[in-house]
């Protein structure tokens, strides 16, 4: 049964190019949230994705976008780079069971972004 | 906008002896706590998790109690040992599991 995975695991870019980072979530879990984590700081939340839709989003400006696929994998997209931008970035995934409450995320192992 | 304050940042312990880590959360409608431990390196993983309709929780030597009226709480670790070492994050998700936030991080040192 394989867990999170991300891809790539590093990516070197320069200031205002555009990047794409990839998940595909645990075996049976439908829903994605993306994090990012700058160095020595905890995980913030940039948004979830379920049923092809983002339902929820923290306070990231448009630049960051994301995308869901029928079979629950995840795109994020960082438009415009900047400096700031540079940090590791994170997908977990979970099971929706529908109670309204949260349920335990898995994390994939996350993708190392440089911005030059 | 939501926030959840964790204490202390950095907490160094003799082997054997306990730790207990505390965090604060401003969003009343949180009803799921989840702590993470996070190695260098590594991706956070789950060690344990507490509901809002619950007011304690034990896992073998961790133990996470949850105080709603004040949004405060707390991991305990009892007979810390060197592997317990690592970087632990508590986080709140917001009532429809939409959003979880984080708190800062405490770094743990167990000293032999």
């Amino acid at each position: 049964d394989a867990g999170v995975t991300q891809s790539p695991t590093h990516l070197i870019k320069t200031r205002g190019q555009q990047v794409t980072l990839r998940c595909s979530p645990k075996s049976g879990h439908d829903t994605v949230s993306w994090y990012q984590q700058a160095l020595g700081q905890g995980p913030q939340f940039i948004f979830q994705y379920y049923e092809e839709e983002e339902r929820q989003r923290g306070n990231f400006p448009d630049r960051f976008s994301g995308h869901q696929f029928p079979n629950y994998s995840s795109e994020l997209n960082v438009n415009a780079l900047l400096l700031g931008d540079s940090a590791l970035y994170l997908c977990a995934s979970s099971l929706e069971t529908g109670g309204w409450m949260g349920n335990e995320q898995f994390f994939g192992p996350g993708t190392r972004l440089t911005v030059l | 906008g939501e926030n959840v304050e964790q204490h202390p940042s950095t907490l160094s312990v003799q082997e054997g002896d306990s730790a207990v880590i505390k965090c604060t959360y401003s969003d009343s409608a949180s009803n799921y706590f989840p702590w993470y431990k996070q190695e260098l390196g590594k991706r956070p993983q789950l060690i344990i998790d507490i509901r809002s309709n619950v007011g304690e929780k034990k896992d073998q030597r961790i133990a996470v109690t949850l105080n709603k009226t004040a949004k405060h709480f707390s991991l305990h670790i009892t007979e810390t040992q060197p592997e317990d070492s690592a970087v632990y994050f508590c986080a709140a998700t917001s009532w429809g599991g939409f959003k979880t936030i984080f708190g800062a991080g405490t770094r743990l040192f167990v000293k032999a």
